[in-house]
């Protein structure tokens, strides 16, 4: 079945360095993929996405390459700060069902 | 953009009542709801996927008679915890997804469930 491996946290970063957080996953056919953010004790929220091929999903600093070669959909930002601090979650949907296949999350912890 | 609410945000309950959350799309109609349980510091785990107008297909694992998903209009999905437990504590998130095919879900803001 499908399924999405992402980098285990935390991630601690200093306050403007560059971040990576890898996912990688595995699915027949072509899934969209997505990024959400969690903030502690709150829900989820769509960061960004990408639904074919070579797209680029891009929010709030925050950047994704689908990368069908590699079946990799890693997430990038330039320069974070202390607000970035949340979990992170790596997701497919592969399915006319919409149902979401997760990733495991990655704490983010970002310090000023 | 799509708003999803879900209520309440907390609940502290005894042993052996009933809980019930609500998750409301609040401008979009929603064909589809889904009900997560997330446990600490942990991905989130599919309870059951809901259709309006129709019985919700629950994963594996997940007893039904224990918690009751009801999707009675294209706006409202609810969850009832029944004779609830300790170990039934727990945050519980919501999402709703408009039309069918590869669509955004929406997240609600979750609800912590404590009960004593």
């Amino acid at each position: 079945g499908d399924s999405v491996t992402q980098m285990e946290g935390p991630v601690t970063l200093s306050e403007e360095a560059f971040l990576t957080i890898n996912c990688t996953y595995t699915a027949t056919g072509y899934p969209s993929l997505f990024w959400y953010v969690q903030y502690p004790g709150e829900g989820l929220q769509l960061l960004l996405k990408a639904t074919k091929a070579d797209d680029k999903g891009s929010n709030k600093g925050f950047e994704a390459t689908y990368r069908k070669e590699t079946t990799s959909f890693h997430l990038e930002k330039g320069s974070v700060q202390v607000s970035d601090s949340a979990v992170y979650f790596c997701a497919l949907n592969n399915n006319a069902g919409n149902m979401l296949t997760f990733g495991g999350g990655t704490r983010l912890m970002v310090k000023p | 953009g799509a708003v999803v609410s879900q209520h309440p945000s907390r609940v502290i309950c005894k042993s052996g009542t009933s809980v019930k959350i609500e998750c409301r799309s609040l401008d979009f109609q929603a064909t589809t709801m889904f009900w997560y349980r997330q446990f600490p510091k942990q991905s989130l785990m599919l309870m059951a996927t809901s259709n309006e107008g129709s019985k919700a297909t629950y994963e594996q694992g997940v007893e039904k008679d224990k918690f009751l998903i009801n999707h009675a209009s294209l706006t409202l999905s609810t969850l009832t915890v029944t004779s609830a437990h300790p170990e039934d504590s727990s945050f519980y998130i919501c999402s709703a997804s408009t039309g069918t095919g590869k669509n955004i879900q929406y997240f609600g803001a979750g609800t912590r469930l404590s009960v004593l």
